[in-house]
C-alpha cells in the first residue's frame, strides 16, 4: 500500500452533472498529480499541484479543475460531465517539486451515463 | 506519432518463462524511465526506475534503457502467476518550475499460466 487514499471508490453520474474527487497524499508528500485512465489505455496527465498552486497542466479543458489544501490533500472537480469522461481517475503523490517518483492511489472509477 | 509506444499484447506465457516487455519513445528530453505494475481494479505500483542507459536489476526484474535507440525493456525471470497484471512503462517530462509529469504507454497485459 502506498498510503495514497482516494474517495469515493466508484461514482455514477449523468451527463451535464458536476463531480468532485478527493485524494489524501502519502505522509510527507507535498506534490499531487492527477491522471485519467480510460479503459485499455495508459494514464493521461491532467494537472499537478505543488504547495497549493497548479504546477503544470495536460491537454484537458478548463472544466477540469483542482485544488490543493494546506495539508497537501487535493480535489479534482469536473464540470459539465460528458460520456467520454468515464474513466479511472488516479491521484499520485510525490515529494518535492521535482515529483519524479510518484506513488498512486487505487483510483476513483467514474461512470457517466 | 505518440510520445510513448507500447505493445498492448495481451501476452500469455507459462510459469517459469522469461518475459520481455518493451517500449519505444520519441522525445529525447525524457529523463527518468519507470515501470509500473497494475493489477485489475488497482492503481499503478512502481516496480523500478532508471535514469541512465544500461541495466538495473531488482530480484527477478531487470530494467534496460537504451537512450540512443529510444528503447526501454523490462525482463521478468522465472515468471509466476502472481506476476499476471498490466505493465505500464512511464517516462518523466519536465513541467514548469522544474517539476515532472509522467507520460505512460498503453500498458501490456501479461498472463502467467500455472
Amino acid at each position: 500500500e502506498t498510503g495514497v487514499t482516494q474517495s469515493p471508490t466508484h461514482l455514477i453520474k449523468t451527463r451535464g452533472q458536476q463531480v468532485t474527487l478527493r485524494c489524501s497524499s502519502q505522509s510527507g508528500h507535498n506534490t499531487v498529480s492527477w491522471y485519467q485512465q480510460a479503459l485499455g489505455q495508459g494514464p493521461q496527465f491532467i494537472f499537478q499541484y505543488y504547495r497549493e498552486e497548479e504546477n503544470g497542466r495536460g491537454n484537458f479543458p478548463p472544466r477540469f479543475s483542482g485544488l490543493q489544501f494546506p495539508n497537501y490533500s487535493s480535489e479534482l472537480n469536473v464540470n459539465a460531465l460528458e460520456l467520454d469522461d468515464s474513466a479511472l481517475y488516479l491521484c499520485a503523490s510525490s515529494l518535492g517539486g521535482a515529483g519524479i517518483i510518484q506513488y498512486f492511489g487505487a483510483g476513483t472509477r467514474l461512470s457517466v451515463l | 506519432q505518440k510520445e510513448v509506444e507500447q505493445d498492448p499484447g495481451p501476452l500469455s506465457v507459462p510459469e517459469g518463462a522469461i518475459v520481455s516487455l518493451n517500449c519505444t519513445y520519441s522525445n529525447s528530453a525524457f529523463q527518468y524511465f519507470m515501470w509500473y505494475r497494475q493489477y485489475s481494479r488497482k492503481g499503478p505500483e512502481l516496480l523500478m526506475y532508471t535514469y541512465s542507459s544500461g541495466n538495473k536489476e531488482d530480484g527477478r526484474f531487470t530494467a534496460q534503457v537504451d537512450k540512443s535507440s529510444k528503447y526501454i525493456s523490462l525482463f521478468i525471470r522465472d515468471s509466476q502467476p502472481s506476476d499476471s497484471a498490466t505493465y505500464l512503462c512511464a517516462m518523466s517530462a519536465n513541467l514548469q518550475g522544474g517539476s515532472e509529469k509522467l507520460v505512460f504507454g498503453k500498458g501490456t497485459k501479461l498472463t502467467v499460466n500455472p
